[in-house]
């Protein structure tokens, strides 16, 4: 399996602009994870899914963040607009069976807002 | 509500062993441990259920307390490669997993 990938790797934009990041879990797992790592807050988790239904997006920061799951295999972080505190690796992770499993991480987007 | 990890930061030289705590205030349900190296993704290493199970891979092995809200990682005859911060994950039964600050592990020939 190639693990859970995300894109793009590096991602560098200006204030204000519309930033979009992209997953695709493992097949066959049901959860999918969105977090973000920062220095002063490490890793928080922002919103999860399960069978492709928002479960707990409270960790959502602000209305400027969106996620969707469209299907099984695809899903996206999205940042309108976008604001330099918004910089962080995002990380996304898929569980075969739920919370209480193993995660497994994607390699993360460095997003650089300037 | 996010988990503490002590110690933050741990300088061993190879061969020699450490243990990392974990401590929450919240009834748990589960505890997981990452490794990640700097510039990488997290990487599972275990996790442990309610019941105080010990669990171990090789040289780490880890426990949990209930009764304590606790968990500790065991690294044995540390190894060059188990350099990198370790995080555990708390969560109860139907909680999300919340990391905790994480403990920088560096070891040295």
């Amino acid at each position: 399996d190639a693990g859970v990938i995300q894109s793009p790797r590096h991602e560098v934009t200006e204030m204000g602009q519309e930033v979009t990041l992209r997953c695709k879990p493992i097949s066959g797992h049901d959860y999918l994870f969105w977090y973000r790592q920062t220095m002063m807050r490490g890793l928080e988790l922002l919103i999860y899914f399960n069978n492709n239904v928002p479960i707990d997006d409270s960790g959502m920061p602000e209305d400027r963040f969106s996620a969707k799951m469209p299907n099984a295999s695809f899903s996206t972080l999205k940042i309108q607009p976008s604001e330099p505190r918004d910089s962080a690796v995002y990380f996304c992770a898929s569980s075969p069976r739920g919370l209480h499993y193993g995660y497994t991480f994607g390699s993360g987007t460095r997003l650089t807002v300037v | 509500q996010q988990p503490v990890q002590s110690p933050q930061a741990v300088i061993l030289r190879e061969g020699e062993d450490a243990v990392i705590n974990c401590s929450s205030s919240k009834a748990l349900y589960s505890v997981h441990w990452y490794r990640q190296k700097h510039g990488e993704a997290p990487i599972f290493l275990m996790i442990l259920l309610k019941g105080g199970e010990q669990k171990g891979h090789d040289k780490i092995s880890a426990s949990f307390n209930e009764k304590k809200q606790q968990s500790s990682l065991y690294l044995t005859a540390s190894q060059l490669s188990y350099s990198g911060t370790y995080f555990c994950g708390t969560a109860s039964f139907t909680d999300k997993l919340i990391f905790g600050t994480g403990t920088r592990l560096q070891v040295f020939p």
